[in-house]
């Protein structure tokens, strides 16, 4: 079993400024994804950020980057040079290497102040 | 190349009745997730096809079912719909089982149970 953990129900950040949203998790699987996806007001799940669980090397995606810690288990978003564009729900999520399904925490609202 | 597709996008039932959703995957995607997103269950795995098998199903009751057809469109189906059911059905695809590849989401289909 699996279970992911957003112990930040909502969020706000001044816009032009840097936000971090955390994510811890639990698996049994000794191989495994983990995910960010952004929904915002449209419900789109957008995918933001990828990290391989085998990889050390924090995953970045242009003002989007992680740090993992996998020994803590921990899977935290860092947002650089925030934008209006980036208000929305933020789910954290995880998936063994050979399954089929994404488990997801409850998510983080980010609200972006002008 | 278009998205995944899910129709209706809206759908009003009532109690006792049934629903079908259907899902559209990107063009060559091969396999579809199903998830249920309520606002006090979060998101929740429904099931996974491939190749018009299932492969993996969540802890949901037998009222919910789906499918696979050939050309990989999926369909869910929910009888005797229960008050509970209502949610956002979030339809995901990607090209192969495996989170090495990016799953995509549809835009979802919002279901009301009166």
């Amino acid at each position: 079993a699996q279970t992911v953990t957003q112990s930040q129900p909502e969020m706000s950040v001044q816009e032009a400024e840097t936000v971090t949203l955390s994510c811890t998790y639990d698996t049994s699987e000794s191989d495994y994804y983990l995910f960010w996806y952004k929904q915002p007001p449209s419900r789109q799940m957008i995918l933001v950020i990828r990290q391989e669980a085998y990889k050390q090397q924090n995953a970045t995606e242009n003002r989007f980057s992680v740090n993992f810690q996998k020994a803590a288990k921990s899977f935290s978003l860092k947002i650089s040079d925030s934008q209006l564009g980036d208000a929305a729900m933020y789910f954290c999520a995880i998936a063994g290497a050979g399954s089929y399904q994404l488990t997801f925490g409850k998510g983080t609202k980010l609200s972006v102040i002008p | 190349k278009a998205g995944v597709t899910q129709t209706p996008r809206y759908l009003i039932k009532t109690r006792g009745q049934q629903v079908t959703l259907s899902c559209s995957p990107i063009s060559g995607h091969r396999s579809v997730s199903w998830y249920q997103q309520t606002p006090g269950q979060g998101l929740q795995f429904l099931f996974e096809y491939f190749s018009e098998t299932q492969r993996n199903k969540g802890n949901f009751p037998g009222r919910f079912s789906g499918r696979q057809f050939s050309n990989s469109r999926s369909e869910m189906n929910v009888s005797t719909l229960e008050l509970g059911d209502s949610a956002l059905y979030l339809c995901a695809s990607m090209i192969a089982g495996g989170f090495n590849n990016e799953q995509f989401f549809g835009p979802g289909t919002r279901l009301t149970v009166l």
